[in-house]
């Protein structure tokens, strides 16, 4: 069973930086994962789509203060030069045979 | 522009039954797997259901099963779920995503602005 796991809250100072984790379970270590953000009272906005090879490819327009990579079971989510409207949720979502799975999301709280 | 625009939500009750519809624009349709995914007000993201580019292949997340069932019209660019026998717990917003290619294991590239779903007497 495809398990990911997130902490629940994050938090940094305006301009700092700031990294999410996400972990695959045992057994799917090497899976592919994505990143979504959800800003407060707005629907999901995908970010992009971390490999397990630590190579990331980015949706269009998110900005370069966002990046992925990759070790191990732990996929993670950078961001720097951290911003006020940076402050959301953040999902994480992997796949296979069909069955899709997000994680229970991290909140990025911007001091 | 890439666009996925949801309807159909609205107040039903409960063991009623309800079809969503997401409306797709700027890319082609039936080159790629879609998804529906909802979320309960201040929850996190559930996947619902996948079909794949071609329609040919369907799953369904368990809380879901034998009650709703996954479509899609290329020649409409529209998703579809039907949602029979809806109970409380299907009360949330639902969304739907565009898969990054045609098959259903893949990750989502693009979401809708989702549609709220009340299952309520």
């Amino acid at each position: 069973q495809l398990v990911l796991t997130q902490s629940p809250s994050a938090s940094a100072s305006l301009g700092a930086s700031v990294k999410l984790t996400c972990t695959l379970n045992s057994g799917h270590t090497s899976y592919d994962i994505a990143w979504h953000q959800q800003q407060p009272e707005k629907g999901p906005r995908y970010l992009m789509k971390v490999n397990s090879d630590g190579s990331h490819s980015k949706g269009d327009g998110i900005p370069d203060r966002f990046s992925g990579s990759s070790s191990g079971a732990e996929r993670y989510l950078s961001i720097s030069s951290l911003q006020s409207e940076d402050e959301a949720d953040y999902y994480c979502q992997t796949w296979g045979s069909g069955i899709h799975v997000f994680g229970t999301g991290t909140k990025v709280s911007v001091l | 522009e890439v666009q996925l625009v949801e309807s159909g939500g609205g107040l039903v009750q409960p063991g009623g039954s309800l079809r969503l519809s997401c409306t797709a624009s700027g890319f082609t349709f039936s080159n790629f797997g879609m998804s529906w995914v909802r979320q309960a007000p201040g929850k996190g993201l559930e996947w619902v259901s996948v079909i794949s580019g071609s329609g040919g292949s369907t799953k369904y997340a368990d809380s879901v099963k034998g009650r709703f069932t996954i479509s899609r019209d290329s020649s409409k660019n529209t998703l579809f779920l039907q949602m029979n026998s809806l109970r409380a717990e299907d009360t949330t917003l639902y969304y739907c995503a565009k898969g990054a290619s045609s098959r259903w294991d893949d990750g989502f590239d693009m979401w809708g602005q989702g549609t709220m779903v009340t299952v309520s007497s």
